[in-house]
């Protein structure tokens, strides 16, 4: 367990529609990012938050938004979803510093049918 | 363009062999890390990185730190098929504002 939760850990739904995927970051960390891959890629970064403000943003699709709430998980929500949007999504987490390495969850596997 | 290039994208060896999975950029980073992914599930930190020239031993593997901080490598010495995974370097720039910078991956095989 690496403290990163993320739910649902699967999620199969149709094109056109709306899901919400969650993640609770590791005790202590302040940092939330939100990551896809697809099928044999690297990583994608998609979105960051730090203590609950937007802090970058990277490929992130219109259709997509994500927030982060004070107790500090973060949801990624994808809209109008498309069959090109089946992917891995990850959350990380991380203390902010130039020695520290970011903890991910075990993923959210979303399949668009 | 990627800012960090691994090289290479792919290989397959004979368990028991020796490998070298390179990070190389252009740019020079504060700190240079290695992670580990396996099939469907998250990646997994091995190894930070934070000094010029820095060798770091974790059993078999062996990471590096180039002298001018701009690339790295990762040594396996008697690779086992417990190592087969997807391997990704990724690094810190000063002016990334905390945001690790990915390169695209080496996806390592060992066959038993």
């Amino acid at each position: 367990d690496s403290g990163v939760t993320q739910t649902p850990k699967h999620l199969i739904t149709a094109t056109g529609q709306r899901v919400t995927l969650r993640c609770s970051p590791r005790s202590g960390d302040l940092s939330v990012y939100w990551y896809q891959q697809s099928l044999d890629q690297g990583l994608q970064f998609l979105i960051q938050y730090y203590n609950g403000e937007e802090r970058a943003k990277g490929n992130i699709l219109e259709r997509f938004s994500a927030q982060q709430f004070p107790d500090l998980h973060s949801e990624l929500n994808l809209s109008s979803l498309e069959l090109g949007d089946s992917a891995l999504y990850f959350c990380a987490s991380s203390v902010e510093g130039y020695d520290y390495g970011y903890t991910f969850g075990s993923g959210t596997r979303l399949t668009v049918v | 363009t990627q800012l960090l290039e691994q090289s290479p994208q792919f290989l397959s060896i004979q368990e028991g062999e020796n490998l070298t999975v390179y990070c190389n950029s252009s740019s020079v980073f504060s700190s240079l890390q290695w992670y580990r992914q396996e099939p469907g599930e998250g990646p997994v930190l091995l190894v930070t990185v934070v000094t010029g020239g820095e060798v770091k031993k974790l059993k078999r593997l062996t990471f590096q730190f180039g002298d001018a901080r701009k690339d790295s490598s990762l040594h396996i010495t008697a690779a086992q098929p417990g190592d087969t995974g997807l391997y990704l370097c990724a690094g810190y720039r000063y002016d990334s504002n905390y945001q690790l910078i990915w390169g695209a991956g080496t996806k390592l095989i060992i066959k038993p």
